[in-house]
């Protein structure tokens, strides 16, 4: 079974905060994506990630940045929290860039900025 | 781009069937993901539709119509575990190939 974990369930921090989500999977899978979910907003992907070292931009990047440095973890790094940023974080990864490879999601972490 | 469109929520009784509708806009369309969602939980994969038809994997199928932009995911038997939110994501053809997701539909099962 593929496991997708995140370093926490719960977060909180104050604006202007730098926050560090991680994200490891354990299923060798080249792919990890970021998204954040809101209430009446869906699924929206901040960042991804196709390989080690690579990233590429998302559809809402901005006050955003990701590293992956190793091919099981991907971290999501809020340079300076703000209060916009409130949300559910999710990660997930997928095998290969095949058409019909779904994804695999870890159990999220709420982040509270105050 | 993508425009994807689901209801925001429904209801349903035990036992009944419940279907849930997604429409989808697309300038390229690769195929249609259906996952469940419980509350604080991580989406699980239910379906990918590539063609047209429907596909049924026990008590829960989907179904997909490329010509018509449309999908619809059916719940039969439906049982109290089955209230969730229900995601609905359009794979582009090309490109990233990385889906779209819809806002989600709440499905609320009643006793």
């Amino acid at each position: 079974d593929v496991k997708v974990t995140q370093s926490s369930r719960y977060l909180v921090k104050r604006t202007g905060e730098k926050v560090f989500l991680e994200c490891v999977q354990d299923m060798d899978h080249e792919n990890m994506f970021w998204y954040r979910q809101d209430p009446g907003l869906g699924l929206r992907l901040i960042y991804f990630s196709y390989d080690v070292k690579m990233k590429e931009k998302g559809d809402i990047p901005e006050g955003y940045s990701v590293s992956r440095e190793k091919k099981e973890r991907f971290s999501l790094i809020l340079e300076s929290a703000s209060t916009n940023q409130t949300s559910m974080y999710l990660c997930a990864s997928s095998f290969e860039q095949g058409a019909g490879e779904t994804q695999y999601f870890g159990p999220g972490t709420r982040l509270l900025v105050l | 781009g993508q425009n994807i469109d689901q209801p925001t929520e429904m209801t349903a009784t035990e036992g009944a069937i419940v279907q849930i509708n997604c429409t989808y806009q697309t300038s390229g369309f690769n195929g249609l993901f259906w996952y469940q969602q419980h509350a604080g939980e991580a989406p699980t994969f239910l379906s990918y539709n590539v063609l047209d038809g429907l596909e049924e994997k026990g008590r829960f199928s989907s179904f997909l119509s490329r010509s018509k932009g449309y999908s619809y995911l059916l719940l039969k038997e439906l049982q109290m575990k089955d209230s969730a939110s229900y995601l609905c994501a359009v794979r582009p053809l090309g490109g990233s190939y990385i889906p779209t997701f819809g806002r989600g539909t709440s499905l609320i099962v009643h006793p």
